[in-house]
């Protein structure tokens, strides 16, 4: 069982608004993950860390920032809140290795209005 | 740029059926991931396949890797309501700094 976390789990909020979407882990990974997904639709990589101080963008263009001061903790911030960053955000992390397999946390569903 | 193709896209049997999911791809992968993930809730890792070839099994779900490493398929045998899902498998690649290639999803409904 994957030890990853995610909070909130649902939050609604109001245009202009700025949010943190917090993630953590403890597995020990160096290698984390932020993705977008749209309900039952394919997940956009938006951002990745190797390991603390280390933060890359994905594939998808992203208006949010990440950072990484410890291992175990990615958070993602959105500055100003928008109708079109409504979706589910999923947090995964992974060892370095062979597989590169990812374990996903919960996900975060964002509601802009 | 990598891709992984699944099909189908959509799939709705009745309980008790079978059914096969592809993954396949012009790459050659280090590894294979799959995923099943419920509405509003995170992707839970099935099984990862890395020799060419391997087969893996979990109660009734079959996991191939093919021997070139280009694709896999999952097979679901007497399938359940309970199966019902988004099956995702994704990739493993060295070169591309280590990160996953996930293909686009196969939406599973099974009816009772």
């Amino acid at each position: 069982e994957a030890d990853i976390y995610q909070t909130p789990r649902y939050l609604v909020i109001g245009t202009g608004k700025k949010i943190t979407l917090e993630c953590s882990q403890t597995m020990g990974h160096d290698k984390m993950y932020w993705y977008q997904q749209d309900p039952g639709m394919e997940l956009h990589l938006i951002h990745y860390s190797y390991g603390v101080n280390s933060t890359e963008k994905g594939d998808l263009s992203s208006e949010s920032t990440v950072s990484r001061i410890r291992t175990e903790h990615f958070p993602l911030t959105l500055e100003s809140a928008r109708p079109s960053h409504t979706s589910q955000y999923l947090c995964a992390s992974s060892e370095w290795g062979l597989t590169g397999t990812q374990y996903f946390g919960p996900g975060t569903r964002l509601l802009v209005l | 740029t990598q891709l992984l193709e699944q099909s189908p896209q959509f799939l709705s049997i009745q309980e008790g059926e079978n059914l096969t999911v592809y993954c396949n791809s012009s790459s050659v992968f280090s590894s294979l991931q799959w995923y099943r993930q419920e509405p509003g809730e995170g992707p839970v890792l099935l099984v990862t396949v890395v020799t060419g070839g391997e087969v893996k099994k979990l109660k009734r779900l079959t996991f191939q890797f093919g021997d070139a490493r280009k694709d896999s398929s999952l097979h679901i045998t007497a399938a359940q309501p309970g199966d019902t899902g988004l099956y995702l498998c994704a990739g493993g690649d060295r070169g591309s700094q280590g990160n996953l290639i996930f293909g686009k999803g196969t939406k599973l409904s099974v009816k009772p």
